[in-house]
């Protein structure tokens, strides 16, 4: 079975950094992905990790420890634009290689 | 490329009627993915295909649901009969062959009403 837990909302400043945290307990682990949703716009790609460690890009990173079963994604000199949803999704091989689970989201708020 | 492209963009229907959502993948991707959006289920994959082929089914909830892919540039989902708790939105999404990353790419979605 798939779990995948995430806040369900956050608030930052504009400017400031923010840390989206993600837990996952699934069958099987064949990666994990970070995708951004504005409001009523489609999810769009922003990170993958397959190996634990940082991937940095941008302003953002993403983060994983595989034994840990964490992710994080660190978002830094926030704008008003990066308020959207952050969805953490994991890729399971069990049920085919392109399979991959979503969490529910983690809605931003950047204040001024 | 124009991305993934899905019709209509809003749909407004009556419990009973047939719906039928339509799909148009990135050329050139072997894969793709109907997912559907809820506030109190966030996104679920329905179904998915391979070179056309349905791969993972499991995701369809009920018999109303189908899903055909009859060539590599076009799909559809149809709910049939459709009740009012089908309504979401509903995306598609494809994706090329496993590799780095091999993200998915999402088409604008399909926001169906059911009254």
């Amino acid at each position: 079975g798939q779990n995948i837990d995430q806040p369900t909302e956050m608030t930052a400043t504009e400017g400031a950094i923010v840390q989206i945290n993600c837990t996952y307990q699934t069958s099987g682990f064949n990666g994990l992905f970070w995708y951004q949703q504005h409001a009523g716009e489609a999810p769009t790609f922003l990170s993958y990790n397959v190996l634990d460690g940082l991937e940095e890009k941008g302003r953002f990173s993403s983060f994983l420890s595989r034994s840990k079963g964490y992710s994080y994604l660190l978002l830094k000199e926030l704008q008003m634009k990066d308020s959207a949803s952050y969805l953490c999704a994991v890729r399971d091989p069990q049920g085919g290689y392109q399979k991959v689970t979503f969490g529910t989201g983690t809605k931003l708020q950047v204040i001024p | 490329d124009a991305g993934v492209i899905q019709s209509p963009r809003h749909e407004v229907t009556e419990m009973g009627q047939e719906v039928t959502l339509r799909c148009k993948p990135i050329s050139g991707h072997d894969y793709l993915f109907w997912y559907r959006q809820t506030m109190m289920r966030g996104l679920e994959l329905l179904i998915y295909f391979n070179n056309n082929v349905p791969i993972d089914d499991s995701g369809m909830p009920e018999d109303r649901f189908s899903a055909k892919m009859p060539n590599a540039s076009f799909s559809t989902l149809k709910i049939q009969p459709s009740e009012p708790r089908d309504s979401a939105v509903y995306f598609c999404a494809s994706s090329p062959q496993p590799g780095q990353g091999s993200e998915q790419f999402f088409g604008p979605g399909t926001r169906l009403t059911v009254l």
